[in-house]
């Protein structure tokens, strides 16, 4: 069993400022993890992922995240955010192991809207 | 030359009718999904098919069926629609069935149903 646990369902921040979106995960194996975006009316765009390499992954357009196994955590970070941000964010977990696939593969978490004030 | 494509963007229909909705990868991946995100922007996957297994969610309604005439493509087929199916709903495909492999997703159909 899986689950994604996104602490925040909004999160504001002033254009320049640092962005730190929270994601908490369990897994039963160990996780590839993702995060994706979705600007409005658009589809998903992968921002970075995880899949037990280097701890610290790094994205798109500045974005990196920081695998954290103590704390079951994978949060979203970014140092200066730009009004192009401003998007829903998705911390997904896959607990399947490469021999197999399945419906149960990724689960979504319940996403962050990103706010950017000017 | 996008990689993955569905059609229609929006559909509107009425209780009790039948409708499809298409969808076409040209990443040559071998592993394609469905996922209904609802109003709350809540993303759940609905099926995963490969040349070898479909893999259905349990809570999905069997009015619900994937077909797949090829490897690029994994159509939706929906029978006797209801309100609750109102929904955005989103193709993926991903290069293996793999849990670390990346997934690839299409631009969403919103489906109203009236």
């Amino acid at each position: 069993a899986q689950s994604v646990t996104q602490l925040d369902s909004h999160v504001s921040v002033s254009e320049g400022t640092p962005v730190l979106l929270r994601c908490n995960y369990s897994s039963s194996y160990s996780p590839s993890l993702f995060w994706y975006v979705q600007h409005p009316n658009k589809g998903l765009q992968l921002l970075l992922k995880y899949t037990s390499a280097a701890t610290l992954v790094k994205g798109i357009n500045g974005f990196e995240a920081e695998f954290k196994k103590s704390e079951t955590s994978f949060h979203l970070t970014k140092p200066s955010a730009h009004m192009s941000d401003a998007a829903e964010y998705f911390c997904v977990v896959s607990s399947r192991p490469y021999s197999g696939g399945g419906a149960d593969g990724l689960t979504f978490g319940k996403g962050t809207h990103l706010i950017i004030q000017p | 030359d996008t990689a993955v494509s569905q059609t229609p963007k929006y559909l509107v229909t009425q209780m009790g009718n039948d409708k499809s909705i298409k969808c076409e990868q040209n990443l040559g991946h071998d592993t394609m999904y469905w996922y209904k995100q609802d109003s709350k922007k809540f993303l759940k996957i609905m099926f995963s098919y490969n040349n070898k297994e479909l893999i259905i969610n349990e809570t999905v309604p069997n009015r619900f069926s994937p077909k797949s005439p090829d490897k690029a493509h994994l159509n939706l087929h929906i029978n006797s629609l209801e309100l609750g199916d109102s929904a955005v709903y989103f193709c993926a495909s991903s290069e293996t069935s793999g849990g670390g492999d990346t997934q690839y997703f299409g631009p969403g159909t919103r489906l109203t149903v009236l």
